[in-house]
């Protein structure tokens, strides 16, 4: 079965990096975008924007073009989404997510696959 | 940019149909998908290609899309349908409605 399991929950202070992996398993790493969404306290859901795991190849959105580095490791199936110069407002519970259907299939995209999200705690 | 318009409350008795609306700009000619989120939890796919359900999704669940909306329905909705549901459709890029919190009173 499809699984994405994330990396534990971060505490970092402002202007720090932080890293989140998301392991996966069950389908072909290689096959599907890997989307990674935010999700601040109480607010709604934020796309952040995504990579192609088989190219390496990343598309970000506008509000974090310059501040948000997303890689993969193909060898163990696991994606990785890196903030840095952190802010008190990216305090956020931070989800990957499949798209479906897979890369080389144009058109819309939804996510049927997430994982458990990584809630990211940006204080002094 | 473009933006999907959801209400952000509705309410509904035990049994009774709810419906959720998203609204952008001719989202008709574009399709539309729903999640479900409960606290504490990662959100579900329950609709997508605007009436699909994947497997597991109860029948009570059903969607449509036409002209500028789409519309989430539950029938005969139960307590455990309450949650904060979102719609999401794609323009050059992922977009979310900014979500309808559902309660079953």
């Amino acid at each position: 079965q499809v699984q994405l399991v994330q990396s534990g929950a971060e505490v970092k202070m402002p202007g720090a990096s932080v890293k989140v992996s998301c392991k996966t398993s069950g389908y072909t790493f290689t096959g599907y975008y890997m989307n990674w969404v935010r999700q601040a306290p109480g607010q709604g859901l934020e796309w952040m924007g995504w990579i192609n795991p088989n190219s390496g190849s990343t598309n970000y959105t506008q509000n974090f073009q310059g501040r948000v580095t997303m890689t993969r490791d193909t060898s163990i199936s696991t994606a990785y989404m890196e903030v840095t110069r952190l802010r008190f407002d990216d305090t956020a519970v931070y989800y990957c997510a499949r798209a479906y259907p897979g890369i080389g299939l144009a058109g819309t995209r939804w996510f049927d696959y997430w994982g458990q999200g990584t809630l990211v705690t940006v204080s002094s | 940019s473009y933006e999907l318009t959801q209400p952000p409350s509705v309410s509904v008795s035990p049994g009774q149909t709810a419906s959720i609306t998203c609204s952008g700009d001719k989202l008709g000619d574009k399709y539309a998908c729903w999640y479900q989120q409960k606290p504490g939890q990662s959100p579900v796919l329950v609709i997508y290609q605007d009436t699909k359900r994947p497997s597991g999704i109860p029948e009570r669940f059903s969607g449509s899309n036409s002209g500028n909306t789409a519309t989430l329905t539950i029938s005969g909705t139960q307590a455990m349908d309450e949650a904060d549901y979102y719609c999401q459709a794609w323009d050059s890029g992922v977009v979310f409605g900014g979500g309808t919190k559902l309660t079953v009173l």
